[in-house]
């Protein structure tokens, strides 16, 4: 089955900074590739998503990037905010296996002042 | 919409006790699933459905059963509870249409903790 890498698990970055998060997964047949921000306590939400056919994608000070070739795809907050400081998870889908997510582990973002 | 909606919201079982974990969503989803959240790690997939009474197993089914009888509702059930199904437990629902992907939403979560 699909397994999802990712790194670093802990990351610190001062406000304003940028910061990167890795992905790496191991079936190339995954077409779907979203990424969840989870507060403490709180539920998984979506915040940006990939799919396949597509290198990059851009929604404000978030970006993902698709490197199908490596099968790796990355997280890039720019202009870091302290309300950015969360747990973000990586997941790959494959199409028509029931849109089920394989998650990465998680890195833990804090955005100190 | 409530959306996704989980009940209980925390438990404390017992070693052999059963309990089931209720979900339910108001979007007309067709795909559900259960994950589990152990401390510091990623969501780990139980068991999902894509339709009512249709269900299959994911990556760790073992000790927890499910069932489908409605779009809406999608009961976790635990039996014989042990000290390694302490996790929290989150319900989730899309909606395919084709072959596209859509968004996992996602419920509160319930907190097991099984002594």
């Amino acid at each position: 089955g699909e397994n999802v890498e990712q790194h670093p698990s802990t990351l610190s970055v001062q406000e304003g900074d940028s910061a990167v998060i890795k992905c790496t997964y191991s079936d190339s047949a995954s077409n779907y590739f979203p990424w969840y921000k989870q507060e403490l306590g709180k539920r998984p939400q979506l915040i940006i998503d990939i799919r396949s056919n597509v290198g990059e994608k851009k929604d404000q000070r978030i970006a993902v990037t698709l490197n199908k070739t490596a099968k790796h795809f990355s997280l890039h907050i720019t202009e870091t905010q302290p309300e950015d400081s969360a747990v973000y998870f990586c997941a790959a889908s494959v199409r028509g296996t029931a849109s089920k997510l394989t998650f990465g582990t998680g890195t833990r973002l804090q955005v100190t002042l | 919409n409530a959306g996704v909606t989980q009940t209980p919201k925390f438990r404390i079982l017992k070693i052999g006790q059963s309990m089931t974990l209720q979900c339910a969503q108001d979007m007309n989803h067709n795909y559900m699933y259960w994950y589990r959240q152990d401390p510091g790690m990623g969501l780990k997939l139980i068991y999902y459905s894509v339709g009512a009474g249709i269900t299959d197993k994911g990556e760790v089914p073992n000790g927890y059963n499910v069932s489908r009888s409605t779009t809406e509702d999608f009961p976790l059930r635990l039996e014989l509870a042990a000290p390694s199904q302490t996790s929290v437990y989150f319900c989730a629902s899309s909606y395919p249409t084709g072959l596209s992907y859509n968004e996992q939403f996602f419920g509160p979560g319930t907190r097991l903790t099984v002594l």
